[in-house]
């Protein structure tokens, strides 16, 4: 069965304290791995889309990685207008996207 | 401005009383969807197309209808809902199925009583 786990639930982390959040996914026929932002009240933002494991895409202060098994967000110095849900989706050999249930981050000044 | 429009925003029902919220993109785009999305569940599919015409059912597609007449727009039908369909509902588009950003509509957060 195809799905896709998202870890930390939530995260706290001061002003300029780097961090990773992971996305693990099992999944039949990888097309494509999405990474979006959603802030409260709001439809998710779109940040990435990575392709085939060892690619990595750079926004600002976020880097995002993909494996054959996981990717993870990398989050450089960040700032308190980060702090937002991260959602991650996996595109299967099928046309249904799947999502995790998200990482919560806070950035506290 | 690229968008993707639901109404409405918040709507409150009662039980077996059909509606339908609409979404309407404005980008051409062919692939469109609907979600809900629940507390420590996420964001689940219920209906997709992939062009006018071409529909099909995603995870929880059951106790919805959806149509595709024109490109741009994709509503969403309920035609008996029921306290268990109270969720918030995303709309989305993207140019292509594969490979392609989602743009995502606003949100309808609809309760059922």
């Amino acid at each position: 069965e195809d799905q896709v786990t998202q870890s930390p639930e939530a995260l706290r982390l001061q002003e300029g304290e780097s961090s990773s959040l992971n996305c693990s996914y099992t999944v039949s026929g990888l097309r494509g791995l999405f990474w979006y932002r959603q802030d409260p009240g709001k439809g998710p933002e779109f940040l990435f889309t990575l392709y085939s494991a060892g690619e990595e895409k750079e926004k600002e202060r976020l880097k995002a990685t993909l494996t054959k098994k996981e990717s993870f967000l990398h989050i450089t110095a960040p700032k308190p207008e980060d702090s937002a849900t991260y959602l991650c989706a996996v595109l299967p050999g099928t046309y249904k996207y799947i999502f995790g249930t998200g990482t919560r981050l806070k950035v506290l000044a | 401005e690229a968008q993707v429009t639901q109404n409405p925003r918040y709507l409150i029902t009662v039980t077996g009383k059909k509606l339908t919220v609409t979404c309407s993109q404005n980008m051409n785009h062919e692939y469109m969807s609907w979600y809900r999305q629940d507390p420590g569940l996420g964001l689940r599919q219920i209906y997709y197309s992939m062009n006018v015409e071409v529909t099909d059912k995603g995870d929880v597609p059951e106790g919805y209808k959806v149509s595709r007449k024109e490109k741009r727009n994709f509503p969403l039908i309920l035609e008996s809902p029921s306290p268990n369909q109270t969720s918030l509902y995303f709309c989305a588009s993207s140019l292509a199925s594969v490979n392609t950003e989602a743009f995502f509509g606003q949100g309808t957060r609809l309760t059922v009583v």
